[in-house]
């Protein structure tokens, strides 16, 4: 069965600083990642994927993450972090059949001027 | 298109009481699923349709939930009976079956907290 873990629940960190939010994955099957963000009261938005091809993949607002299968990890980085930044932070897998997420805990994070 | 919408916002309900949630999907999505979200943790998989037939179900979903998606375009979960421990933000997503790419995007309304008092 699919399972994700998210390392840290809460990462504080300053404006402009470096952050990294760690994700762990299990799967038995073909793996497709997803970070969602989640701003206060509003619905989850999809901030990058991996689907196939190279395993560094990046979002338009600065994040980045990198599939690594012998650890299988899925890091989410960016190397200088803005106010607006602060959110929650979920990583999911595909679930098998019919392509349900399966989601970690998630991690929020705070950033501080 | 605006997206995923959800309707109500905000439903607060005593317990013993039946509520029904609504769920708009964007318009040439024919894959929609059900989430739940409990406080601090992830969403948790509801259910899945195809068009108008519900291909998926969570062991989540007891007896007491109920999905529907009758001419394939919106979609509504209703709890009977609810209880204290229903209380979460319930999540409606949609998807595109079209490339192997665009097909495992899932777009996300705003959600609907229910409160059970």
């Amino acid at each position: 069965a699919q399972s994700v873990t998210q390392l840290d629940s809460q990462v504080p960190v300053f404006e402009e600083a470096p952050v990294e939010l760690r994700c762990n994955y299990s799967s038995s099957v073909s793996v497709y990642l997803f970070w969602y963000v989640q701003y206060p009261n509003q619905g989850l938005q999809l901030l990058l994927k991996y689907l196939s091809g190279s395993t560094l993949v990046e979002s338009i607002n600065g994040f980045e993450a990198e599939f690594n299968k012998s650890q299988t990890s899925f890091h989410l980085r960016k190397p200088s972090v803005h106010i607006s930044d602060t959110a929650e932070y979920f990583c999911a897998v595909k679930g098998g059949g019919y392509n349900k997420l399966i989601f970690g805990a998630g991690t929020r994070l705070a950033v501080h001027p | 298109d605006t997206g995923v919408s959800q309707d109500p916002r905000h439903k607060i309900t005593k317990r013993g009481q039946n509520v029904t949630f609504r769920c708009d999907p964007i318009s040439e999505h024919n894959r929609l699923y059900w989430y739940r979200q409990t406080l601090g943790q992830g969403p948790e998989f509801l259910t899945y349709f195809q068009n108008e037939a519900q291909l998926e179900k969570s062991r989540l979903l007891s007896d007491r939930f109920s999905a529907e998606r009758p001419k394939g375009s919106f979609s509504t979960l209703e709890i009977q009976r609810t209880e204290q421990g229903d209380s979460a933000m319930y999540l409606c997503a949609s998807s595109y079956p079209g490339t192997s790419g665009s097909k495992n995007e899932q777009f996300f309304g705003p959600g609907t907290r229910l409160t059970v008092l």
